[in-house]
């Protein structure tokens, strides 16, 4: 079956970093775009970022462009994201989701917690 | 950017029939996806390309769209139904193309 595993959450202090994996099994990883996606406690979903299948093609929110960057490992079945200057509005948790045709999500991972404060 | 705007709240009995609109800037050229998410869980897509189900989804589930506005019908609700539930876009024309509504809290009295 379909898994999404992320981890590598944690507490964090303003302008310091994170990064954040995604372990995928259950299916051909390299043959699904996917993407990353937060909610901020409280509030609800935010599309973060999105990776083609062969990483040739990257969007980012306009909230994280420039401080979060997307990668994938098709060899290790693995989703990345390095978060830099990291900001308290970036406290979220955050998922990543499988995506079969550059437009939706049909699998979630069930997220990890990313907390920044002083 | 494109927005899609979501009512916080709505409110159904049991055995009743609720929608959940989703309103965007002529969304009907869109293609509209729906999440429901219970607390402490990650969502759970419920209707893709406006009105296709996920195996594994009841029937009591559809969704339309036309015009401005795409709506998310949920036939006989059962308790079970409770929860947030998002709409979702692609707006293939932007750089930062993946939008949510602001979503909708479910309620069954």
């Amino acid at each position: 079956q379909v898994q999404l595993v992320e981890s590598g959450g944690g507490l964090v202090k303003p302008g310091g970093s994170l990064r954040l994996s995604c372990t995928a099994s259950g299916f051909t990883f390299s043959d699904y775009y996917m993407s990353w996606i937060r909610q901020a406690p409280g509030k609800g979903l935010e599309w973060v970022s999105y990776i083609s299948t062969s990483s040739s093609t990257i969007y980012y929110a306009d909230s994280v462009k420039g401080r979060f960057t997307i990668s994938r490992d098709n060899a290790k079945n693995s989703l990345y994201l390095q978060m830099n200057s990291l900001r308290a509005e970036d406290t979220a948790v955050y998922y990543c989701a499988r995506d079969p045709s550059a437009g939706h999500f049909d699998y979630w991972g069930q997220g990890t917690l990313v907390t920044v404060f002083s | 950017s494109y927005v899609l705007t979501q009512p916080p709240s709505v409110s159904v009995a049991p055995g009743k029939t609720a929608g959940i609109t989703c309103g965007g800037n002529n969304i009907g050229s869109k293609s509209v996806h729906w999440y429901q998410q219970k607390p402490g869980q990650a969502p759970v897509l419920v209707i893709y390309y406006d009105t296709d189900r996920p195996s594994g989804i009841p029937e009591r589930f559809s969704g339309s769209n036309s015009g401005n506005t795409a709506t998310l019908t949920i036939s006989w609700v059962e308790a079970g139904d409770e929860a947030d539930y998002y709409c979702q876009v692609w707006d293939s024309s932007s750089d930062h193309p993946g939008v949510f509504g602001g979503g909708t809290k479910l309620t069954v009295l």
